[in-house]
């Protein structure tokens, strides 16, 4: 049973234009959530994250907005630069518990055409 | 320089042998994490541990054990019984508790192939 969702595979966005990665979470116990951000072999790296008391997140060209009655988070990014070609993964937690653990998305791979 | 190191960087294994991951961290961190990474599934978790001396299943364990007889190490045996090994590996560490900012710091990873 999949609790955290990215329904697309793959994006291609064009250099300037702006990013839109989405993801549906299913447990409404969730109330920290996370992106990271991955290259071919290396490991994953924080990028932003949000709290479910706030529906928005900001640092730099990244905003991760948060929508609690839909259950659906998506990451902006703008504007798009090559650099950000990777594949980005929506993680969640319920961060109440000591042993809580994150769980993750299965990912998105982001294209960033010239 | 804090950070988390796995080695090798690229493993080759025979069929019927067992290989163990290394995974050390400085972080100071309380729980580690064991991933695997297979095109199409995403991370998938083998082990964790909150503490010393304790440790519990992921959701894809068979074929693994793994020890923590030391804060900075959490090493990951991979044993003949694991039927599908070739994958990219991942080791993860983390303050245990709520409101882990940033969550987890991940390793570069591991390239186990069976030859």
């Amino acid at each position: 049973d999949q609790q955290v969702k990215q329904n697309s595979p793959s994006l291609s966005v064009q250099e300037g234009r702006i990013s839109i990665l989405n993801c549906d979470y299913t447990n409404s116990m969730f109330d920290y959530f996370l992106w990271y951000k991955k290259y071919p072999a290396e490991g994953p790296t924080f990028l932003i994250s949000i709290s479910s008391i706030k529906d928005k997140n900001e640092d730099g060209r990244f905003t991760v907005f948060l929508n609690k009655s839909a259950k659906h988070l998506s990451l902006h990014i703008v504007p798009s630069q090559p650099g950000d070609s990777a594949v980005y993964f929506c993680a969640a937690s319920r961060g109440a518990n000591r042993d809580d653990k994150i769980i993750f998305g299965k990912g998105t791979r982001l294209h960033i055409l010239p | 320089d804090g950070g988390i190191t796995q080695s090798p960087k690229y493993l080759f294994r025979k069929e019927g042998q067992n290989v163990t991951l290394s995974c050390e961290q400085n972080l100071n961190h309380d729980a580690m994490y064991w991933y695997r990474q297979d095109p199409g599934q995403g991370l998938r978790l083998i082990y964790y541990s909150q503490i010393v001396n304790d440790f519990q299943k992921g959701d894809i364990a068979e074929g693994y054990s793994v020890s923590r007889e030391k804060k900075e190490s959490f090493p990951l045996t991979v044993t003949s019984a694991q039927k599908n090994p070739t994958a990219f590996y991942l080791c993860a560490s983390s303050m245990a508790g709520p409101r882990r900012v940033g969550g987890y710091t991940f390793g570069s990873g591991t390239r186990l192939t069976v030859v």
